[in-house]
């Protein structure tokens, strides 16, 4: 059973296109995680949300955790080919609890 | 710039042979962790260890082992490698409080032939 799951699968769009993707569970989460891979690379942290309803921004990025913790929303505006990759969302339940994660949306911005 | 390190990007083993995956973390991290990634099937964790000499199992340990004798190196052994081991492999470190986050390597990509 995957407890987190992401939509869509994959997401091709054109530059200066704005997009949203889910993260949803039926579990609470005491802290949730957002990463970037590049291909090749590891992922990164991109940012950690902690309180439900709490909105987290990083440039064009735009992050929600949901009021009651279980799910999770990234919204990116006017998209740029440098967003291109895989965003995989990761929870954790507890305060030293390993992290759960989701498979990953993988993005294409086309120039 | 702190990082973890893996020690090969590339590998190529034959089936049967021992292969050990190096992960080195210069961020005095206590927690240390090995994840296969595989397409369609996402990140999934191998192994854990806490604290040096410690250890605990993942979702998927079988076929695998670890090695913890220092807190900033964390080894992957697969015992006998097989064709079905071939997969990009990820180690990451953390801080005891999850909120900030994994610090992963670049991956090392296994194949077995």
């Amino acid at each position: 059973t995957q407890l987190l799951e992401q939509s869509p699968q994959f997401l091709s769009i054109q530059e200066g296109e704005n997009l949203t993707v889910y993260c949803n569970s039926s579990s609470v989460f005491s802290s949730l995680q957002w990463y970037r891979q590049e291909p090749g690379e590891g992922p990164v942290l991109l940012v950690t949300v902690v309180t439900g309803g709490e909105v987290k921004k990083l440039k064009r990025l735009t992050f929600q955790f949901g009021d009651a913790r279980k799910d999770s929303s990234l919204h990116i505006t006017a998209a740029q080919p440098g967003d291109t990759g895989l965003y995989l969302c990761a929870g954790a339940r507890g305060a030293n609890s390993k992290l759960t994660f989701g498979k990953g949306i993988t993005l294409s911005v086309r120039p | 710039d702190v990082k973890v390190t893996q020690s090969s990007r590339y590998l190529v083993k034959r089936t049967g042979e021992k292969v050990f995956l190096e992960c080195v973390q210069d961020m005095d991290h206590e927690n240390m962790f090995w994840y296969r990634q595989d397409p369609g099937l996402g990140l999934r964790l191998i192994y854990f260890s806490y604290d040096v000499k410690m250890k605990e199992k993942g979702d998927i340990p079988e076929g695998y082992s670890v090695s913890r004798e220092k807190k900033e190196r964390f080894s992957l052994i697969l015992e006998s490698a097989s064709t079905n081991q071939t997969s990009m492999y990820l180690c990451a470190s953390s801080l005891p409080q999850g909120l900030y986050g994994y610090t992963f390597g670049s991956g090392t990509r296994l194949t077995v032939v």
